[in-house]
């Protein structure tokens, strides 16, 4: 809350689209983070950031891919791979990659596939 | 990858009366976190347990480590309709990335 800021809100894509979804943090955090939220059930990890041009895959990549080229910004790209692209799709960071950090979520952006 | 099982899934309760989520997991955690999402919002930290055993107080939220450090829980009492909202622990083990639970959706009726 606060300083994270995600766009579009609301993102509709067609079958075999590619759709970037944007997220900007000015607290200074190193590390970002890409989660999905699907109904009723918690978020999955996609991608994570540490550091500036480096990023590893979470639990659930497959069909996504991202970018770290400055530490503000953290674009995530769903692929037309994606099979199942419908969700809700928060972004985090923290102040570290450390054992006791916490995150701070932005306002989120939900995809939809027409 | 680690997991972690939070239980109930939904809990309705009247306003005034108690509620309580547990998360577990089958391994041992370094620390744990809970994080409210209030309906159509986005998840926000409310608190670390890092200690075995250890338990922390929010007002009416009051929140515990389990001694094995492999569970936890969240109660609050005489819930409020401003508690609305669904209740994720999440957990740290080894691997240093956070595993989020299934979130409990709490509804209080007026």
């Amino acid at each position: 809350d606060g300083g994270i800021t995600q766009s579009p809100k609301y993102l509709f894509r067609k079958e075999g689209q590619n759709v970037t979804l944007s997220c900007e943090q000015n607290l200074n955090h190193d590390a970002m983070y890409w989660y999905r939220q699907d109904p009723g059930q918690g978020l999955r990890l996609i991608y994570y950031s540490q550091i500036v041009n480096d990023f590893q895959k979470g639990d659930i990549a497959e069909g996504y891919s991202v970018s770290r080229e400055k530490k503000e910004s953290f674009p995530l790209t769903v692929t037309s791979a994606q099979k199942n692209p419908t969700a809700f799709y928060l972004c985090a960071s923290s102040h570290f990659w450390g054992n006791q950090e916490t995150q701070y979520f932005g306002p989120g952006t939900r995809l939809l596939v027409l | 990858g680690q997991q972690v099982m939070q239980i109930p899934q939904y809990q309705h309760v009247q306003e005034g009366e108690d509620f309580t989520t547990y998360c577990n997991s089958s391994t041992t955690l370094s620390n744990i976190q809970w994080y409210k999402q209030r309906p159509g919002g986005h998840p926000v930290f409310l608190i670390q347990l890092v200690k075995s055993g250890e338990v922390k107080k929010q007002k009416r939220l009051t929140f515990q480590f389990g001694e094995a450090k492999k569970n936890s829980s969240l109660h609050i009492t005489a819930t409020q309709t401003t508690d609305v909202g669904t209740y994720f622990c999440a957990a740290r083990g080894s691997a240093r990335q956070l595993t989020f639970g299934s979130g409990t959706q709490l509804t209080v009726l007026p």
